[in-house]
């Protein structure tokens, strides 16, 4: 069955700073991996996903996920953080269903 | 096109009592799915649809039924209500099942006493 590991409850990182998210899979076959956020009382809405080709993986607000298949890791990163990045960020693996990990706060301080 | 909604945003239930989440989109897509949200859990599946008129089970589906009678429309109905259902409930749609995103509701923060 299909895991996904994110190793940090929360990651601090000041303004202007680069960020990383470090996120984990495990799954057999081909991953498809995705990552999400979610800002406070609201829905999960999509950043990025890999499926196939070039490892490094850009997606909306600037943010980017660099897929490592040795290491099965699909860490999030971003050069420059914005207090507004601040929000709760999801793994996902989907093989079959898409299952997600327990989440990262990133907290953006200026 | 508003995408995916979630009737009610919030609700507050009694134990035994019963209700019914209403999820609505409107991108024509087959696939829908309902989740849990409980903290330091990530998302949980309960149960999904690959198409009108069907439903299947997904992580934790014991307590919860779900129907699809129109495409456009998935309901998942708590029969009766236990402490442990607490939880803010996500539905989301994706045009296939594989390697396509899914696009989330807003959620449905419910309370049972």
């Amino acid at each position: 069955a299909q895991s996904v590991a994110q190793p940090e409850d929360q990651v601090n990182v000041a303004e202007g700073n680069p960020l990383t998210v470090k996120c984990t899979y495990s799954v057999s076959g081909n991953p498809y991996l995705f990552w999400y956020v979610q800002y406070p009382n609201r829905g999960l809405q999509f950043l990025l996903k890999y499926i196939t080709g070039d490892n490094l993986v850009k997606g909306s607000y600037g943010f980017e996920a660099e897929f490592n298949k040795s290491q099965t890791s699909f860490h999030l990163k971003k050069p420059s953080a914005l207090v507004s990045d601040s929000a709760l960020y999801f793994c996902a693996v989907r093989g079959p269903k898409l299952v997600f990990g327990a989440g990262t706060i990133l907290r953006v301080k200026s | 096109n508003a995408g995916v909604t979630q009737t009610p945003k919030f609700r507050v239930l009694k134990t035994g009592q019963s209700m019914t989440l209403l999820c609505a989109q409107d991108m024509n897509h087959e696939y829908m799915y309902w989740y849990r949200q409980d903290p330091g859990m990530g998302l949980r599946l309960i149960h999904y649809s690959v198409g009108e008129g069907t439903t299947a089970k997904g992580e934790v589906p014991d307590g919860y039924n779900v129907s699809r009678l129109k495409k456009q429309n998935f309901l998942l109905g708590l029969e009766s209500a236990a402490p442990s259902q607490t939880s803010v409930y996500f539905c989301a749609s994706s045009e296939e099942i594989t390697a396509d995103t899914q696009y989330f509701g807003p959620g449905t923060r419910l309370t049972v006493l």
